[in-house]
């Protein structure tokens, strides 16, 4: 069975501050992949970045980042020097090498104020 | 814009009703996905086709069944609708049937309330 589990319900920060949003996943596979999406308040839903079970380097696209650990199944997403664009649903989401769907977490909700 | 067109954006009926989802995948995209999303259950995966055919079933009901078109335009149909259906519905479209690295692209949902 996998399983994505997304800790953080709700992170409120003030706009500048870095904020970490946690992904702990199961799986018994030993290939799989790993994705962020983005849901702005608007509803829909963004792709973000996706990451194979093989390949365990960080990754920053300008403020974001990404930190895959397979040690403690973790893919954990950093946002540096939040902004108030930023306020959506992050959801993590797993999928398997040989399956259709993705696996997504509970999701969490970032809320960057002024 | 991820590509992927979902129509209509919001639908509000009875129970006891059917409706219709409508979704066009990205061009070149041949894998179509159906997922609901509701505050209790979270996003929960449907169904998927590929290039026409089913692929993959998850928890989709009895009550819901979905196509793919030789155009590769999908419809989800939902029949004896409940208030429980009550939902945002994304479809999403990916390269193809093996290409499990490749990110699903959504639309930007259609959200169904049940009256």
């Amino acid at each position: 069975a996998q399983k994505v589990t997304q800790a953080q319900t709700e992170i409120s920060v003030v706009e500048k501050e870095d904020v970490t949003l946690d992904c702990v996943y199961e799986t018994r596979d030993t290939t799989y992949y790993l994705f962020w999406y983005k849901q702005p308040p608007s509803g829909e839903l963004v792709f973000l970045i996706r990451r194979n079970s093989f390949d365990e380097q960080n990754e920053i696209s300008g403020r974001y980042s990404w930190n895959f650990q397979k040690s403690t199944s973790s893919f954990n997403f950093t946002i540096t020097a939040s902004q108030v664009v930023d306020s959506a649903v992050y959801f993590c989401a797993l999928r398997h090498n040989t399956a259709s769907k993705l696996t997504f977490g509970t999701g969490t909700r970032l809320q960057v104020t002024l | 814009d991820s590509g992927v067109t979902q129509t209509p954006k919001h639908l509000i009926t009875a129970t006891g009703q059917r409706v219709t989802l409508r979704c066009s995948p990205r061009s070149g995209d041949l894998s179509v996905y159906w997922y609901q999303q509701s505050l209790d259950q979270g996003l929960q995966f449907l169904i998927q086709y590929y290039n026409g055919e089913e692929r993959a079933k998850g928890n989709i009901l009895e009550r819901f069944s979905a196509q793919q078109f030789p155009d590769l335009h999908s419809e989800l149909n939902l029949s004896s609708l409940e208030l429980g259906d009550s939902a945002l519905y994304f479809c999403a479209s990916s390269v193809g049937q093996g290409n499990f690295d490749q990110p699903q692209h959504f639309g930007d949902g259609t959200r169904l309330s049940i009256l």
